[in-house]
This record gives structure tokens, sequence and C-alpha cells, in this order.
């Protein structure tokens, strides 16, 4: 059962544009997220996380979204570059948890 | 932030030989330490959770004979993969919470195993 999901695999947006990933999640109980970048063959980096009682967080040209009555959560970039093309993964825990993560999308920036 | 290191980034072993990964919380202590494992193109599954000074709590399907974890200090934990083979291979990462509940959680940067 995947508590998180990524509905989209991939997404390609032009350099300069806004990049938006979208996580969706199914638990109500899930109180801390994160969105990680992913190089192929390398590990994951920690780019920004949220905590439900906020609904916006920003660093740079890094923004996320939390919409708890829609159980929804985006990540911003702005304005997007060629170095961001990654794979971008949500993740989710409750109260300390476990992180359930996403299945990850893909995303090209296109100079 | 607090920072979780962890070591060696990337490792190769012969089949039937066995492969330590360090995680190491190195500005904090970490009571609680989690194992992900990735396989391509899916999600990190969490393998187990150690809490330092007791035994690992592991998930469904992972056979903590095969995939040894030790939370000896609490900035410390270790897991050894035992007789690998090939189907091991995997991308590895640990996260540590200063305690057990705590929201906040810090990333190793990952191992990338591969057994040949």
């Amino acid at each position: 059962d995947q508590q998180v999901k990524q509905n989209s695999p991939s997404l390609s947006v032009q350099e300069g544009r806004i990049s938006i990933l979208n996580c969706d999640y199914t638990n109500s109980m899930f109180d801390y997220f994160l969105w990680y970048k992913k190089y192929p063959a390398e590990g994951p980096t920690f780019l920004i996380s949220i905590s439900s009682i906020k609904d916006k967080n920003e660093d740079g040209r890094f923004t996320v979204f939390l919409n708890k009555s829609a159980k929804h959560l985006s990540l911003h970039i702005v304005p997007s570059q060629p170095g961001d093309s990654a794979v971008y993964f949500c993740a989710a825990s409750a109260l300390g948890n476990q992180f359930y993560f996403g299945t990850g999308t893909s995303l090209t920036v296109i100079p | 932030g607090a920072v979780v290191s962890q070591h060696p980034s990337r490792v190769i072993c012969k089949s039937g030989t066995s492969v330590k990964i360090e995680c190491r919380s190195l500005d904090f202590q970490a009571t609680t330490m989690f194992w992900y494992r990735q396989f391509p193109k899916q999600s990190l599954m969490l393998m187990a959770t150690s809490n330092e000074g007791s035994k690992a709590t592991y998930e469904q399907g992972v056979e903590k004979d095969k995939f040894l974890i030790n939370h000896a200090s609490l900035t410390l934990s270790t897991l050894t993969v035992t007789s690998a083979h090939p189907e091991d291979s995997s991308f590895y990462i640990c996260s540590a919470r200063y305690w057990t509940g705590d929201t906040e959680a810090f990333f190793g940067q990952g191992t990338r195993l591969t057994v040949v």
C-alpha cells in the first residue's frame, strides 16, 4: 500500500521556468515531510522539509507547499536550471516513525 | 543542521563476502536510526529500525541474519550485509533522529553496493 504517491514519473521544463513537482499522501497522521533530489549513481541530497504546522517553507529557489486538507505536497523550483535535472522524491513520516517515500519524479530541465 | 555521515559511499564486493556500512551522527546523539534500501526505479523501503543499546526491529521480509544491524552507541549504527549475493546490490541509506518520536530526521548520503 503506497502511502506516498508521486503520480508523475517524469517532467520536462524549460530553463528559467518554474518546475512544480507533486506528491500526494493518504495517511492523515503524517506530520513531517521531505523532498530529496537524486542524481544517477549518487546518494540522495536533502532539499527541503516542512512540518505539518506550516503550509509553506522556502529555501532559495525551492519552496515546498503543504495542503493538509487535500493531503498534497508540492515542490516549486524557480527559476529552473539544467543542474536541477534529477529524480525528486518526497517522503513523509508520522510521530517520529519511519519515512515513507514516493516513487520519484524525474525532472529534466531543458537549456 | 545536523549531519549524518554514511561510509562508504560506494563499495564493490565479491559474492559470498560480507560488507559493513557505517552511519554516524556527527554532531548529535541519535537514539533512533533507520536503514532503508532502494531497488532500481522504486521507492526507498525501510529495512529496520535500531535503537541504541537494543536489538533492531526488522520489517517483514527482511532477513535479520543477512542484514545485521548494530547500534552500539548514540553516534554509530552499522549495517553488515553478510554472504552478499548479486541480488543484494542496491542503494542503502541510513537516517537518524535525536530521539524516538522526534519528527525531524537526518539522512546519510547513501551507499551504493555492487556485488559481483
